[in-house]
């Protein structure tokens, strides 16, 4: 099984709906992370958190929200998608400092 | 804010050749780290190699090794004998100390292998 579970893999919705991606690990990593990835443009940082009670704003925060249920659970909302929000989206988790971020499969999410 | 460069969008070689893909950052910290992450055409994003800023020793693994010039703020990727499975995007990617934002990613270098 992999370290990293991200559910959806794949997502297409319409513009207005509310959708949650969701992202589980078995690495025991007290830090999680959600990236968004379009063409051309590398991955940006949303959120990330260090621990249940930690979220943090990335990059590019606005239009989004997050959950940390859990250590082993870090959920991406977006409250009321819009096609501009058509992406990949990835979670990852590292350990303390420096440490490599481990990251899911990605999630891809098309808003019609 | 750290910013990442990658000046190559695209580049293409023989198999067996080596290939460098330049990385430049600007940071006004001196404690990070800086990262190479693959992402072949299965979209997974996978760990190539890791720098710590404060070694003066360039990382190494197996067929990838890296050019870390501090001064310069660059921080290139050399790929030997490379092989058909290399052919990925490859991401630049810097870490302040403590990984407290993150990491700040460049945006790309699409490597392609020829047979």
């Amino acid at each position: 099984d992999a370290d990293v579970t991200q559910t959806p893999r794949n997502r297409i919705t319409k513009t207005g709906k509310r959708i949650m991606l969701e992202c589980s690990q078995t690495k025991g990593h007290d830090r999680m992370y959600w990236y968004r990835q379009d063409p051309g443009l590398g991955l940006r940082l949303i959120y990330y958190s260090f621990d249940v009670k930690d979220i943090n704003k990335g990059e590019i925060s606005d239009g989004y929200s997050v959950s940390r249920q859990a250590q082993a659970k870090f959920s991406l909302s977006l409250e009321s998608a819009i096609p501009n929000q058509t992406a990949l989206y990835f979670c990852a988790t590292s350990d303390y400092l420096g440490t490599p971020q481990h990251f899911g499969d990605g999630t891809r999410l098309s808003i019609l | 804010a750290q910013t990442v460069t990658q000046s190559q969008p695209e580049m293409s070689v023989q198999e067996a050749e080596t290939v460098t893909l330049s990385c430049t950052y600007d940071t006004s910290e001196n404690n990070y780290y800086l990262f190479w992450y693959k992402q072949p055409p299965s979209r997974q994003m996978i760990l190539v190699i890791r720098q710590e800023a404060y070694k003066q020793q360039n990382a190494t693994e197996n067929r990838f090794s890296v050019n870390f010039q501090k001064a310069a703020k660059s921080f290139s990727l050399k790929i030997s004998d490379s092989q058909l499975g290399d052919t990925a995007m490859y991401f630049c990617a810097f870490m302040v100390g403590g990984g407290a934002d993150g990491l700040t990613f460049g945006k790309g270098t699409h490597l392609i292998i020829q047979p």
